[in-house]
């Protein structure tokens, strides 16, 4: 099967640009996820939908990041106006479903990511 | 929310001895716990994962071992070789709710096997 395919796969902006980007999931995965992951640091939650909903945003920067799901299908990340910190992978990861009590599969499968370097 | 932390942040063994990278969590309620491997510049993959209703489960070289009482998780890696060399993390899981589906990772652990 198609992995997880995100573009770009390489993003160089100045501080306070925007800049985007998108994810599409494995086909027929509902569940999507946004991580990001800071050098030296494992992947951290950024927003997770079901569907074209949300799940968890909690731990999204509102006041500059905003992500949709259209469709419940691709999904886009945006950081407008972007900071030095944000420099990270922004890795996109899909699963067949919320999950449920048995011998499930998670089958949570990331993307190759989108290193940004905010300068 | 969750915390796992992951010890050692680095680890240096010989070709074909063994390495051991253990993991903590704080929610008494996560019982999911999957291991990936991630190599410089490359996606994260999962090599193993482990369920709270199983104890040990093992594939070829790689074992892992849960502890529901002590909430402690490790990875075994026998036979080490050059390929294993890479980043590794755990991660822990709660199914239920809304936060199914959602892992939280350990820092990593650099893993370096020599010739």
């Amino acid at each position: 099967e198609a992995g997880v395919a995100q573009s770009p796969r390489y993003k160089i902006i100045e501080k306070r640009q925007s800049v985007a980007f998108w994810c599409n999931p494995i086909s027929g995965h509902a569940t999507l996820y946004w991580y990001q992951q800071i050098l030296g640091q494992g992947p951290k939650l950024l927003i997770q939908f079901q569907n074209n909903g949300v799940v968890d945003d909690s731990q999204l920067p509102k006041d500059r990041f905003s992500a949709e799901r259209l469709k419940g299908v691709d999904s886009t990340l945006k950081i407008q106006p972007a900071k030095l910190e944000d420099s990270a992978v922004y890795l996109c990861a899909s699963s067949p479903s919320l999950g449920e009590t048995g011998n499930h599969n998670y089958g949570y499968t990331f993307g190759s990511g989108t290193r940004l370097t905010v300068v | 929310g969750e915390n796992v932390e992951q010890h050692p942040s680095t680890l240096s063994v010989q070709e074909g001895d063994s390495a051991v990278i253990k993991c903590t969590y704080s929610d008494s309620a996560s019982n999911y716990f999957p291991w990936y491997k991630q190599e410089l510049g490359k996606r994260p993959q999962l090599i193993i994962d482990i369920r709270s209703n199983v104890g040990e489960k093992k594939d070829q070289r790689i074992a892992v071992t849960l502890n529901k009482t002590a909430k402690h998780f490790s990875l075994h890696i026998t036979e080490t070789q050059p390929e294993d060399s890479a980043v590794y993390f755990c991660a822990a899981s709660r199914r239920g709710g809304s936060t199914l589906g959602r892992l939280y990772f350990g820092r990593g652990t650099q893993l370096t096997v020599w010739p």
